[in-house]
């Protein structure tokens, strides 16, 4: 079992519809959660940070999480063609905060 | 440009060579990390350092491999005898806290392609 799992899609989303992210860590140590969205060829970029239970929201992004669960998730609003990439979902543990545990990523394709 | 840099931006080379790439942080963050990704697959730990002092590599990484970061600002990663497995983007990334907020804000990352 991989250690930090998501759907590797295509995920395909209308334009101004709502994409939904889904994922999934094993260890319960789990302290921290972000998402990256990384272009084709291109490096991760950072775009949403989570430590603690519940929703944060960031423009149109909506990070969710929930510890008892270990899920983690991520909705984009009005989904627009930029949208399209690769989205990581990466996790750290205690005391070993830089040192992330990624996802395979989920690919989001917005079509007009 | 104040972000994290790398280079080559690509590397080709034979199997069997040596090859070198180099980070420049972003100048005030003192922890650098190097990370291995491959098509399809999410970024893998390699090694991080603390200022000048390499804290933790990963199992994974073959004694082939080695990486420093002499005066605790740039960092080289060298791999030694290339082989086609090697084959990969690799990316380096940098922070300036350890803490449970700490974020990593990554290079453009050196593309090497093991022929």
């Amino acid at each position: 079992q991989k250690e930090v799992e998501q759907n590797s899609g295509p995920l395909s989303v209308p334009e101004g519809a709502i994409a939904s992210l889904n994922c999934t860590y094993s260890d319960r140590g789990s302290q921290s959660f972000f998402w990256y969205r990384q272009y084709s060829g291109k490096s991760p970029e950072l775009i949403m940070s989570i430590y603690s239970n519940g929703d944060k929201e960031d423009g149109r992004f909506t990070a969710q999480l929930n510890k008892a669960s270990q899920y983690v998730s991520l909705l984009i609003r009005d989904s627009q063609p930029s949208d399209s990439a690769t989205y990581l979902c990466a996790v750290n543990l205690l005391d070993s905060w830089g040192k992330l545990q990624f996802g395979a990523g989920t690919q989001v394709v917005v079509t007009p | 440009d104040t972000g994290v840099s790398q280079d080559p931006r690509h590397k080709i080379t034979k199997r069997g060579q040596n090859v070198t790439f180099r980070c420049d942080p972003i100048s005030e963050h003192n922890r650098l990390y190097w990370y291995r990704q491959t098509l399809g697959q999410g970024p893998e730990f390699l090694t991080y350092f603390q200022n000048e002092a390499q804290l933790e590599k990963s199992r994974l990484l073959s004694d082939r491999f080695s990486a420093e970061r002499p005066k605790g600002s740039f960092s080289t990663l060298e791999i030694q005898r290339t082989e086609q497995g090697d084959s990969a983007m690799y990316l380096c990334a940098s922070s300036l806290t350890g803490q449970s907020n700490e974020k990593l804000f990554f290079g453009s990352g050196t593309q090497l392609s093991v022929l």
